[in-house]
């Protein structure tokens, strides 16, 4: 079992690029979630995706943020226009469904905003 | 006040030391209660899991809460350099339909177990 796999690893954008960062959930669950972790802050809830449905947005910005996840393929989060501002660590996690206990963590994708 | 307070560290002890970490909270809606652990440059791995108050053993971790004071433990006994990480706290509220989906995390502390 690969565990959650995030990709890609650190990615590197220009002020008012976009940024695509892809998560691929553990084999069998079906339940994925995003946090963003800002330097020197703790890890902040952003998005709840089951399959084709967003069930929870509320952490995510009102702009230029959105999520997906389709019924093939990993979820992805993408952030247009980036600035400085999005620098931070994206994880991804996931369970087999929302009932705890806790989640599995992928390693994250960097995002360096330039 | 922020939901979740956690002292950054960092925290330096020596092999062998009893380690404690804690966190405090101010959401009584917390009922989960969970502590992860982070590597450098990885991503949170799930240490300790707790619904509401009391203690949970594994190994040589010892997990507790106190739902009356809000406050929340970690202890490491004999520790070894492998420990050396950041340390997690997150909770969350029992979500309507059972879930308990949404953590609020404290920000970590840094912790160097010394050879």
């Amino acid at each position: 079992n690969a565990g959650v796999m995030q990709n890609p690893r650190h990615l590197v954008r220009r002020r008012g690029q976009e940024a695509r960062l892809r998560c691929s959930p553990m084999k069998g669950h079906s339940h994925v979630y995003w946090y963003r972790q800002l330097p020197e802050e703790g890890l902040k809830f952003m998005v709840y995706l089951q399959k084709e449905n967003i069930i929870d947005e509320s952490g995510m910005p009102k702009e230029r943020f959105s999520a997906e996840f389709p019924k093939e393929g990993p979820s992805i989060l993408r952030i247009q226009q980036v600035v400085r501002g999005d620098s931070a660590a994206y994880f991804c996690a996931s369970s087999p469904d929302a009932s705890g206990p806790g989640y599995t963590f992928g390693s994250g994708t960097r995002l360096t905003v330039v | 006040q922020k939901e979740v307070e956690q002292d950054p560290g960092p925290l330096s002890v020596p092999e062998g030391a009893i380690v404690s970490l804690n966190c405090t909270y101010s959401n009584s809606a917390f009922q989960y209660f969970m502590w992860y652990r982070q590597y450098s440059r990885k991503g949170p791995e799930l240490l300790m899991y707790t619904y509401s108050s009391g203690n949970k053993e594994d190994g040589r971790f010892t997990a507790q809460v106190d739902k009356s004071s809000k406050y929340i433990s970690l202890f490491i006994r004999d520790s070894q350099p492998s420990d050396s990480a950041t340390y997690l706290c997150a909770m969350s509220p029992l979500n309507s339909g059972g879930s308990n989906y949404k953590l609020t995390f404290g920000k970590g502390t840094l912790l160097t177990v010394n050879p």
